[in-house]
Parts: C-alpha cells; sequence; structure tokens
C-alpha cells in the first residue's frame, strides 16, 4: 500500500536560514504532490502544488523539489521568519482513485528569534 | 481565509449517538472532501462527493456517511459513535480539474465522544 513518510521530530531554525522539509513516498508514482500549511486547530492551507514533469518550483520564499527516481520532494522555506512557524504537510493523489488524497503526519516546524 | 465554512465548531457527543457535521463549499467549487484527523496525524480521507454523487472512499466503515445538495453544500453524518471517533473533522472544497486540484480547507469541526 502506499506510504508516506515525514520528519516525525519537530525542526527548529534560527530565524533568517533555509528550513527544509523532507517528504519519502513509497508504492507507486504520483502524477503530482502537494505542500500544505496547518497552524494549531485549523483546517490546511495549500500552498504549492508540483507536477511528475516538473523538477522544482517556486512560490515567493517557498521552493519544493520533486524527484521521481528517488520518490522524495522537498520543501524549501528561505529567509524563514518566526510567522512561518506550523505544521507542513505533504499529500498525493491516491492509486488506486484520484480523488483520495493521501496525506502525511506533517513535519513541525519552529522558528526561533 | 477560504470560503469555506464547517458548523458547528465543537461536539461533544455520547457514545451510540448520532452526529451530523456540516459544510459549506468555496463559491464555484463542486467538490467536496472530507477528512477525519486524530492529534498529531495528518488528515485521513474519508470520501468526496461530486455533482452530489459519491466519488470515492476511504477505509471508514458503513457509519460514517454523506450527501452533497445542489448547492455544493455537505454533510456527513456518523452513527453509533465510538470513542475512537473523537477527532477533528475537516472539509475541503475544490474545482475538479484534470491532473490535481486544489483543495480548500474548512477550519474544522472538534467532536468529542465521552
Amino acid at each position: 500500500s502506499q506510504k508516506i513518510e515525514q520528519n516525525s521530530e519537530a525542526l527548529n531554525i534560527q530565524e533568517g536560514k533555509t528550513a527544509t522539509l523532507t517528504c519519502n513516498y513509497t508504492n507507486y508514482s504520483p502524477a503530482y504532490l502537494q505542500w500544505y500549511r496547518q497552524d494549531p486547530g485549523r483546517g490546511p492551507v495549500f500552498l504549492l502544488l508540483i507536477r511528475e514533469n516538473e523538477k522544482e518550483k517556486r512560490k515567493e520564499r517557498l521552493k519544493v523539489t520533486f524527484d521521481t527516481t528517488l520518490k522524495q520532494s522537498l520543501f524549501h522555506i528561505t529567509a524563514s521568519q518566526p510567522a512561518d512557524s506550523a505544521t507542513y504537510l505533504c499529500a498525493l493523489p491516491g492509486y488506486s482513485s484520484a480523488s483520495k488524497i493521501i496525506f502525511g503526519s506533517g513535519t513541525r516546524l519552529s522558528i526561533r528569534p | 481565509e477560504t470560503g469555506v465554512t464547517q458548523s458547528p465548531t465543537h461536539l461533544i457527543k455520547t457514545r451510540g449517538q448520532q452526529v451530523t457535521l456540516r459544510c459549506s463549499s468555496q463559491s464555484g467549487h463542486n467538490t467536496v472532501s472530507w477528512y477525519q484527523q486524530a492529534l498529531g496525524q495528518g488528515p485521513q480521507f474519508i470520501f468526496q462527493y461530486y455533482r452530489e454523487e459519491e466519488n470515492g472512499r476511504g477505509n471508514f466503515p458503513p457509519r460514517f456517511s454523506g450527501l452533497q445538495f445542489p448547492n455544493y453544500s455537505s454533510e456527513l453524518n456518523v452513527n453509533a459513535l465510538e470513542l475512537d471517533d473523537s477527532a477533528l473533522y475537516l472539509c475541503a472544497s475544490s474545482l475538479e480539474l484534470a491532473g490535481g486540484p486544489e483543495q480548500y480547507f474548512g477550519p474544522g469541526t472538534r467532536l468529542t465522544v465521552t
């Protein structure tokens, strides 16, 4: 069955540095991968979608890479700020049904001033 | 803020009872998905509705059921509540597009079963 793995431990980064989060998946090749941000007690907020034929995508201070050979996506936040502190989730469409989106368990990111 | 709203915000129910959660999707979106999120976990897909028909279901028992209305709002019904049903229930709306739609989530309903 499909499996998504994200850094289970929280990531603590000094303000101004680049934060890098990892999403690994197994057992199939998705057509795309999504990244979401979730603040405590709130619903996830869509950030970026990268397709299998795209190596890299950028949006302001965010950059996502998608390596279909390694079955891995990296999510970077450059010039990190305390306001970037949140849990970041990666998500893939299901193997048997594209409507079934599979989420990882998320990585909690803390940016200290 | 997305245009997706959910009600109620919080709910406390007793084991064995039934509950109905409601979701209004973002204007123009014809697809609604429901998720269950336990503490410290990612959202788990329950089911999706597209133009009032169920369009995919996750590994949840039949006591989890849903509806989508002509205005694309949606309900999630859970019968015979169990303690493990305590979680944050999220709905997400999207405009069905080929190749992967973005989903817009509501704030969620926090359900506690005692």
